[in-house]
């Protein structure tokens, strides 16, 4: 079992639906977590993160960390064909900096 | 553009040659990550140095790869002998920071293609 699970989709949406993106862990040490977005053959674009539980809200993105299910989700409101792209999580323990990734959802968001 | 670049963005190769990468982090930053990513997976990490000292191998780098930050500033991996299973993008971010977590920055990665 890798430490991150991720369904890597493609997950395919009309243009204005609410995106519900996922991860699960298995780390309880994990204490920061990331979205990333990356479109195709570019560098990994970090969205948002949180520390430890809670919620977090950017403009159309919301965070979400449940540490006692070991779950994380991204929900993107009024999706756009912009939004199309693979979006990666990752995590990072307390006192630590290196990033472990899960590996991604492609989204597809159609006018 | 003060970003962190990669240079080249693109490498094609044969069997058993050596490549070299290099990357320029972000301008003061202390921190700089390497990461690999192949298809269809997200990134693993290599190594990292906080400024001139490599401080953390992921037991993917094998003893083909090394890499060296000799200034602080831009770091280099070097792969020997290639191998078919090193064709990835190689993925650099940086960071400035002490302890713990510091949001990291991404460039845009080098490709790597063994034949």
């Amino acid at each position: 079992q890798k430490e991150v699970e991720q369904d890597p989709g493609p997950l395919s949406v009309p243009e204005g639906a609410i995106v519900s993106l996922n991860c699960t862990y298995s780390n309880s040490a994990f204490q920061y977590f990331m979205w990333y977005r990356q479109y195709s053959r570019k560098g990994p674009e970090l969205l948002m993160y949180t520390y430890s539980s809670g919620n977090k809200e950017d403009g159309r993105f919301t965070a979400q960390v449940d540490k006692s299910s070991k779950y994380i989700s991204l929900f993107i409101r009024d999706s756009q064909p912009s939004d199309s792209a693979t979006y990666l999580c990752a995590m990072v323990n307390s006192g630590y900096s290196t990033l472990t990734f899960g590996k991604g959802t492609m989204l597809l968001v159609s006018p | 553009d003060t970003g962190v670049s990669q240079d080249p963005r693109h490498k094609i190769t044969k069997r058993g040659q050596n490549v070299t990468f290099r990357c320029d982090p972000i301008s003061e930053h202390n921190r700089l990550y390497w990461y690999r990513q192949t298809l269809g997976q997200g990134p693993e990490f290599l190594t990292y140095f906080q400024n001139e000292a490599q401080l953390e191998k992921s037991r993917l780098l094998s003893d083909r790869f090394s890499a060296e930050r000799p200034k602080g500033s831009f770091s280099t991996l070097e792969i020997q002998r290639t191998e078919q299973g090193d064709s990835a993008m190689y993925l650099c971010a940086s960071s400035f920071g002490q302890g713990g977590y510091n949001e990291q920055f991404f460039g845009p990665g080098t490709r790597l293609t063994v034949l």
